[in-house]
């Protein structure tokens, strides 16, 4: 199946500074990968995905870079605000008797006033 | 607009109960999954039904059961119930099965095991 890692398992930054969150994944055939924002108490909410037929997307302060050669990919957060503070999921579907997603184990942002 | 909603929402069990914990999407969805969340290890995928009728395992079925009721209801069962099964439950939801579109999760279901 497929291996999907996570770095940094926390990250803090001052508000309006950048966030930067890298995966990794293991099956080439993996071909779609979201990405999801949980806040405490509640499930995970997509914010951004991105298909293996482009590099790059974004949608206003949030983007997310795929490198298929390398394996991995990248959410980039820029002028934080304390909203942003949350757990951040990468995930990769990669096919089986049907698609699955695995996650990556999560990342912990907090945004510093 | 309800989305994918779960029952209960926090739970305490003693080692050997059982329990079925109960989702349901009201979008039409093809597509339902159980994940488990614990802390360091993200949402492991415990069973999903790619489409009503259909159920299949995913990274760690053992010690579960599951129910694809009709289109709109997927249920998790544990027979046995374990300490080691403490975790926060998440029911989720996809359009269809080739898994590239949004997925919908519910709020989760927080079990104790005692």
């Amino acid at each position: 199946g497929e291996n999907v890692e996570q770095h940094p398992s926390t990250l803090s930054v001052q508000e309006g500074d950048s966030a930067v969150i890298k995966c990794t994944y293991s099956d080439s055939a993996s071909n779609y990968f979201p990405w999801y924002k949980q806040e405490l108490g509640k499930g995970p909410q997509l914010i951004i995905d991105i298909r293996s037929n482009v590099g790059e997307k974004k949608d206003q302060r949030i983007a997310v870079t795929l490198n298929k050669t390398a394996k991995h990919f990248s959410l980039h957060i820029t002028e934080t605000q304390p909203e942003d503070s949350a757990v951040y999921f990468c995930a990769a579907s990669f096919p089986g008797s049907a698609r699955q997603l695995t996650f990556g184990s999560g990342t912990q942002l907090t945004v510093l006033p | 607009n309800a989305g994918v909603t779960q029952t209960p929402k926090f739970q305490v069990l003693k080692t050997g109960q059982s329990m079925t914990l109960q989702c349901a999407q009201d979008m039409n969805h093809n597509s339902m999954y159980w994940y488990r969340q614990d802390p360091g290890m993200g949402l492991r995928l415990i069973y999903y039904s790619a489409s009503e009728g259909t159920t299949d395992k995913g990274e760690v079925p053992n010690g579960y059961n599951v129910s694809r009721l009709n289109k709109r209801e997927f249920s998790l069962r544990l027979e046995s119930a374990a300490p080691s099964q403490t975790s926060v439950y998440f029911c989720a939801s996809n359009l269809n099965q080739n898994m590239n579109t949004e997925a919908f999760f519910g709020q989760g279901t927080r079990l104790t095991v005692v």
